[in-house]
């Protein structure tokens, strides 16, 4: 099976950072996604880790240690339209199908 | 622009009533799934095709859901009969198994209500 846990909410200040973390476990390991989904709107694809380390993209980094079952995504210099709910998407081994945590519902406030 | 396309969009509809959702995945994907999206249990897996074959269907009710590829460019979910707990955002997204990644992109959803 596969437990996912993440943190339910959590509010940040425009400009700051903020880490949101996710630990996993599944059955077997092919990478971990993470996806952002605004209120009333569809998951996009935010970034992808299949190695351990830090993967950066602008503003947004994603962190991955596969031993600790860890992963945990950063965001800088906060902006309003970063409040959103991030979900954490490990790929199990063998089929080719992301499950979904319930994601951190993010708040950024001025 | 390419993007996965669902229909309808909205739907509300009385209990005991056949729904069909209709997606077009992103042309050359060769994998769709379906999600069910609620407050209260999050983005769960109905279903999972690779190359029009069903690849998992086990978070699906099997009663009344079923999840089907005529097609490459279509692949449907009809819930019948419908009940008022089935009331959710269905999503369909697809992807190419094989690429870098594996991204999977979603649709806007089907947003449905069962009164």
């Amino acid at each position: 099976g596969q437990n996912i846990d993440q943190p339910t909410e959590m509010t940040a200040t425009e400009g700051a950072i903020v880490q949101i973390n996710c630990t996993y476990q599944t059955s077997g390991f092919n990478g971990l996604f993470w996806y952002q989904q605004h209120a009333g709107e569809a998951p996009t694809f935010l970034s992808y880790n299949v190695l351990d380390g830090l993967e950066e993209k602008g503003r947004f980094s994603s962190f991955l240690s596969r031993s600790k079952g860890y992963s945990y995504l950063l965001l800088k210099e906060l902006q309003m339209k970063d409040s959103a709910s991030y979900l954490c998407a490990p790929k199990p081994g063998g089929y080719n199908k992301l499950i979904f945590g319930a994601g951190t519902r993010l708040a950024v406030h001025p | 622009d390419a993007r996965v396309t669902q229909t309808p969009r909205h739907k509300v509809t009385e209990m005991g009533q056949e729904v069909t959702m209709r997606c077009q995945p992103i042309l050359g994907h060769n994998t769709v799934f379906w999600y069910r999206q609620t407050m209260m249990q999050g983005l769960e897996l109905l279903a999972y095709f690779r190359n029009r074959a069903p690849l998992d269907d086990s978070g699906m009710p099997k009663d009344r859901f079923s999840a089907e590829m005529p097609d490459a460019t279509l692949a449907t979910l009809k819930i019948q009969p419908s009940e008022p707990r089935d009331s959710a955002v269905y999503f369909c997204a697809s992807g190419l198994y094989g690429s870098s990644g594996n991204t999977i992109y979603f649709g806007e959803g089907s947003w449905l209500t069962v009164v």
